[in-house]
């Protein structure tokens, strides 16, 4: 998976509790990105980023901060974990827009 | 509102067959349309990709058809195999936005 780590996996927590997914690169890309994926809906984009500390909203960015300290780092955290943030949420890093490069994914249950 | 509309949702096709998954979107700014394959627990790779400069691509078995005037786009797989049976997204970004706006998945299923 190109050099992309996700943790953890999987993950089940509690409505109401605090969240943070970690993406971890060694490709030292410069774009960072979180999407979830739902069925019905294919991918979509919570957050990114554009280098250290630069970062912006993506379309479903409602619940959901990031945070990118390092370049080969971006946290995805939910402050308060709801049943609607239950979803497969996959990072992707890329250089530029030719060819996005997909981590394995995180299983996030909210129960 | 999705901007890159995907149908459809699912696809059974018989091994030998063509597969066509078909995609439209509005914002005529969009200026780069790849196709994306993804296998169960995997997450998607790139699998071919056109700008609109040109109306079709091709790559072995795999085809893009891109209609400027109509903005749709479509992928068709020639010889369908079994191990084409995956989840295939298409997507559209905009030149100097490094952001993609994904359509909704087609999930194909080719049958032996």
């Amino acid at each position: 998976d190109a050099g992309i780590t996700q943790s953890p996996r999987h993950k089940v927590t509690e409505t109401g509790t605090p969240v943070t997914l970690r993406c971890h690169q060694t490709e030292n890309h410069r774009y960072m990105y979180w999407y979830r994926q739902d069925p019905g809906h294919g991918l979509r984009l919570i957050h990114y980023s554009y280098g250290v500390k630069d970062t912006d909203k993506g379309e479903v960015s409602d619940g959901y901060s990031v945070s990118r300290s390092k370049t080969e780092d971006f946290l995805l955290t939910l402050e308060s974990a709801t049943s609607s943030q239950t979803s497969v949420y996959f990072c992707a890093i890329s250089e530029s827009r030719i060819e996005q490069y997909f981590g394995p994914g995180t299983r996030l249950t909210v129960t | 509102q999705q901007q890159v509309k995907q149908s459809p949702q699912s696809l059974i096709v018989q091994k030998g067959g063509i597969s066509i998954i078909n995609c439209a979107y509005e914002n005529t700014a969009f200026d780069y349309f790849p196709w994306y394959q993804q296998f169960p627990g995997k997450g998607p790779a790139l699998l071919i990709a056109i700008r609109p400069d040109v109306s079709e691509k091709k790559e072995g078995r795999f085809t893009i058809s891109f209609n400027k005037s109509a903005k749709q786009f479509s992928l068709h797989i020639m010889d369908s195999q079994p191990g084409d049976s995956a989840t295939y997204f298409c997507a559209a970004s905009i030149n100097n936005f490094n952001k993609f706006y994904f359509g909704s998945g087609t999930k194909l299923n080719v049958k032996p």
